[in-house]
């Protein structure tokens, strides 16, 4: 059974820092990965999508990595800012158009 | 493109009663379509996907008489919570997939469920 697990679940950091957001899933059958935002009480934007034949996506600020083998994916988001606050979730694409989301990590970003 | 709309974005009920939550492709066919639940500072937990033109596939633990999909058209999907309860009270996110892309889904903006 697919697992997707995101740490941290919790972070908060200064504006300007650059930030690692952390996504591991036990079965790297997967077709492929895709990272969110959810801002509160709101539904998803789609950040980034990375096939499960790429290695990197990059939008901007962002830029999300996959490794398939190790059953990871990070993403990356440099010079954040308190726009920036929101709860960030991966969730992997079994190929049925089946996504299992990761447990979310909730972002903040002080001004 | 690729926008998926919901409604009502919120619905507060009385215990018994059943609501009905709406979703819509409004600009391209959704051949399929997603019902998730998320309960407070957690994931998105699917509940089915929904066929057009077919009966819905119920995730394990999901009640199908209790939460009925109807996915009549290539642009809308229903979700019926029927004789709601409090313990049903949850934000549902709808999602479609079709025409526009079959790598991806499109969310909609969800629809808080208040059970009093």
């Amino acid at each position: 059974k697919q697992e997707v697990t995101q740490i941290p679940a919790a972070l908060s950091v200064p504006e300007g820092e650059n930030l690692v957001l952390n996504c591991s899933f036990t079965d790297s059958a997967i077709y492929n990965l895709q990272w969110f935002r959810q801002d509160p009480g709101k539904g998803l934007t789609s950040l980034l999508l990375i096939q499960s034949s790429q290695r990197e996506q990059t939008s901007g600020r962002l830029n999300a990595s996959l490794d398939k083998s190790s059953g990871r994916s990070t993403l990356y988001i440099a010079a954040s800012q308190p726009g920036d606050s929101a709860t960030y979730l991966c969730a992997v694409n079994l190929g049925t158009y089946k996504y299992i989301f990761g447990t979310g990590t909730r972002l903040k970003v002080l001004a | 493109g690729a926008v998926v709309s919901q409604h009502p974005s919120r619905v507060i009920c009385k215990s018994g009663t059943s609501v009905k939550i709406e979703c819509r492709s409004l600009d391209f066919q959704a051949t399929t379509m997603f019902w998730y639940r998320q309960f407070p500072k957690q994931s998105l937990m699917l509940m089915a996907t929904s066929n057009e033109g077919s009966k819905a596939t119920y995730e394990q633990g999901v009640e199908k008489d209790k939460f009925l999909i109807n996915h009549a058209s290539l642009t809308l999907s229903t979700l019926t919570v029927t004789s709601a309860h409090p313990e049903d009270s949850s934000f549902y996110i709808c999602s479609a997939t079709g025409t526009v892309s079959t790598d991806t889904q499109y969310f909609g903006p969800g629809t808080r469920l208040t059970v009093l």
